[in-house]
């Protein structure tokens, strides 16, 4: 069966300072995967997709990138995190048609 | 572009009855995927029910179903004999099957759900 694993499930991190929140899928190949932020109180907005390894689409310009090293790693980045940068993170995997499985979810607390 | 509604921001049940929870939303397209998501307070998003659009049946999952009306463009979710783990935010949402949409879920807002004992 396939799993999602998205680490760490809970960051404090000062203004300015550099991040990597990463996302692996088990049990399948080739998936799409994605990057969602959720506000406190607010619904889900898509950030990042990747239909394949290197490549990404963004859908917020932002001061936040991702990557995809390898088939089923996702990762998600800045170079200095900003205190609208606050929020739930989560990662999910789909094939090309039918739903999401979502990972567990980072809450992310720039300070 | 694919808009997702719900108009009721919060809602509650008394445990054991049955409530239902409104979802309507615009397109231009024939086919589609919609979802009913959960999300606890542990904020993982749980996958509920799907329906595909093609299909006339309404999808049902134990105390879930749907009630899907294609023209009308409404997808509500029908929780029956309300158990206090189904408090929750609850959304729906809207997948493409072709094209560029159909690489993103599009949201509703989300509804609170409260089960009182």
């Amino acid at each position: 069966s396939q799993t999602i694993h998205q680490w760490p499930a809970t960051l404090v991190q000062p203004v300015g300072s550099p991040l990597s929140l990463e996302c692996t899928v088990e049990g399948t190949s080739n998936p799409n995967l994605y990057w969602y932020r959720q506000a406190a109180g607010r619904g889900l907005q898509l950030l990042f997709y990747s239909v394949g390894i290197g490549q990404i689409s963004s859908e917020v310009p932002q001061n936040l990138s991702a990557s995809r090293p390898q088939d089923r790693q996702f990762i998600l980045s800045s170079k200095k995190l900003l205190l609208s940068d606050s929020g739930f993170y989560l990662c999910a995997w789909s094939r090309r048609t039918g739903g999401y499985t979502f990972g567990s979810g980072t809450r992310l607390t720039v300070v | 572009a694919q808009t997702v509604t719900q108009s009721q921001p919060e809602m509650s049940v008394q445990e054991a009855e049955t409530v239902t929870l409104s979802c309507t939303y615009d397109t231009s397209e024939s086919d589609y995927y919609l979802f009913w998501y959960k999300q606890p307070p542990s904020r993982q998003m749980i996958l509920v029910i799907r329906q595909e659009a093609y299909k006339q049946q309404n999808a049902t999952e134990n105390r879930f179903s749907v009630n899907f009306q294609k023209a009308a463009k409404s997808f509500s979710l029908k929780i029956s004999d309300s158990q206090l783990g189904d408090a929750a935010m609850y959304f729906c949402a809207y997948r493409s099957e072709y094209g560029a949409g159909s690489y993103q879920l599009t949201f509703g807002k989300g509804t609170k759900l409260s089960v009182i004992p």
